[in-house]
């Protein structure tokens, strides 16, 4: 099946620093990536979509500028979040599509913890 | 973003029963149903999904049910298991790399 991976897993960063999230599709070539936020025993939150070589769309709500996002692979996406502050600590989740098709296959997560 | 409605939002179930989540949606272009399992601490992973041309797909111990009409769907877990002890959420999309929409989740326990 195919295989999405986040690095890393985990990351205690002080307030005020930046923080990169990397994710990656293993074995196939992924036309678009999602990145989502959860909350403990929340859903998922759709921060926003990204197209390879072409720029994020963000949901309503979500700051371009604290959250950015490039796509600049088929294979790879990076979730870069600045000037982190202890808010900003979630679940962070990738999933990536081939786009021939509407599956959605999820990374194992990120959490972020801000100090 | 269209809603997905997900019930119930926790469900206790004894070992062998049948477990049974709900799911109803608004937007009539969502043509792509699937369910993900998520554990603590781990991303979700996708369970089995179906399209509007079928009622009914099954994959071992999963069900989905489709009712078109009624714009509903619904998860059944057959001979549930305490390893199936997990959150799971209903998900709905139209063509194309559109996001998911999700429920809001189900916990699910499965006590021996």
């Amino acid at each position: 099946g195919a295989v999405v991976s986040q690095h890393p897993s985990w990351v205690i960063c002080k307030s005020g620093t930046s923080v990169k999230i990397e994710c990656r599709s293993l074995d196939f070539q992924a036309t678009t990536m999602f990145w989502y936020r959860q909350f403990p025993k929340q859903s998922l939150m759709l921060m926003a979509t990204s197209n390879e070589g072409s720029k994020a769309t963000y949901e309503q709500g979500v700051e371009k500028d604290k959250f950015l996002i490039n796509h600049a692979s088929l294979t790879l996406s990076t979730l870069t979040v600045t000037s982190a502050h202890p808010e900003d600590s979630s679940f962070y989740i990738c999933s990536a599509s081939t786009g021939a098709r509407e599956t959605q296959y999820f990374g194992p997560g990120t959490r972020l913890l801000v100090l | 973003q269209q809603q997905v409605k997900q019930s119930p939002q926790s469900l206790i179930v004894q070992k062998g029963g049948i477990s049974i989540i709900n799911c109803a949606y608004e937007n009539t272009a969502f043509d792509y149903f699937p369910w993900y399992q998520q554990f603590p601490g781990k991303g979700p992973a996708l369970l089995i999904a179906i399209r509007p041309d079928v009622s009914e797909k099954k994959e071992g111990r999963f069900t989905i049910s489709f009712n078109k009409s009624a714009k509903q769907f619904s998860l059944h877990i057959m001979d549930s298991q305490p390893g199936d002890s997990a959150t799971y959420f209903c998900a709905a999309t139209s063509s194309g790399n559109t996001p998911l929409v999700f429920g809001k989740g189900t916990r699910l326990s499965v006590i021996a």
